[in-house]
């Protein structure tokens, strides 16, 4: 049961476009939505986040979309960067209210490659 | 800038035999957990301690896994017999107990041969 889902295993963006990676969802009893960077014998790194009642969320070149009502979030890079080129994962959040323990659920990832 | 700290980073072992990892995470971080990755898949979270306690080992293979955080500090992951699907890698990750946002360490990458 795969309750986040990373359609795009893969994205290859110019150097200086807009790239935006897609994830989907299926639980709507999820309260936050993260964004983690994965460079290649590394940890995943957090990237940005947005709680279940916002609709969008800026950091600097990075922008998460949400739209609960498609149960559909993005991640927009403008402008994109050689260096931002790693596996993006699009991560859930449910939180103690919901009976459960707080964790994290992952999609399987994007490998986005930025062409200089 | 503290880091969740992890090793080895990569272990090479034979089938049947044991292998263990270890992970000390951030101070002050109350919450660790044990991840493995597939290549080509998400994080899966294998077992989830607060303090010293197991909050949630669900999706531990526990015939074969073991996990412990004696002293609510660092942990210590055991695969005893290690098979050829164990091969993975294996991250850790820490947070303080009201946040969603978790700290990776560089992991350890598994190779059963």
């Amino acid at each position: 049961d795969q309750q986040v889902k990373q359609n795009s295993p893969s994205l290859s963006v110019q150097e200086g476009r807009i790239s935006i990676l897609n994830c989907d969802y299926t639980n709507s009893m999820f309260d936050y939505f993260l964004w983690y960077k994965k460079y290649p014998a590394e940890g995943p790194t957090f990237l940005i986040s947005i709680s279940s009642i916002k609709d969008k969320n800026e950091d600097g070149r990075f922008t998460v979309f949400l739209n609960k009502s498609a149960k559909h979030l993005s991640l927009h890079i403008v402008p994109s960067q050689p260096g931002d080129s790693a596996v993006y994962f699009c991560a859930a959040y449910r939180g103690p209210h919901s009976g459960s323990a707080r964790q994290l659920t992952f999609g399987s990832g994007t490998q986005l490659t930025v062409l200089p | 800038e503290a880091e969740v700290a992890q090793s080895p980073r990569y272990k090479i072992t034979e089938k049947s035999q044991a292998v263990a990892f270890w992970c000390d995470p951030i101070s002050g971080h109350a919450t660790l957990y044990w991840y493995r990755q597939i290549l080509g898949q998400g994080p899966e979270l294998l077992v989830q301690f607060q303090d010293e306690s197991v909050v949630d080992d669900s999706q531990l293979p526990k015939d074969r896994f073991s996990a412990e955080r004696l002293k609510g500090v660092d942990s210590t992951l055991k695969i005893q017999p290690a098979e050829l699907g164990d091969s993975a890698m294996y991250l850790c990750a820490s947070s303080f107990v009201e946040s969603y946002e978790q700290y990776f360490g560089p992991g350890t990458r598994l190779t059963v041969t």
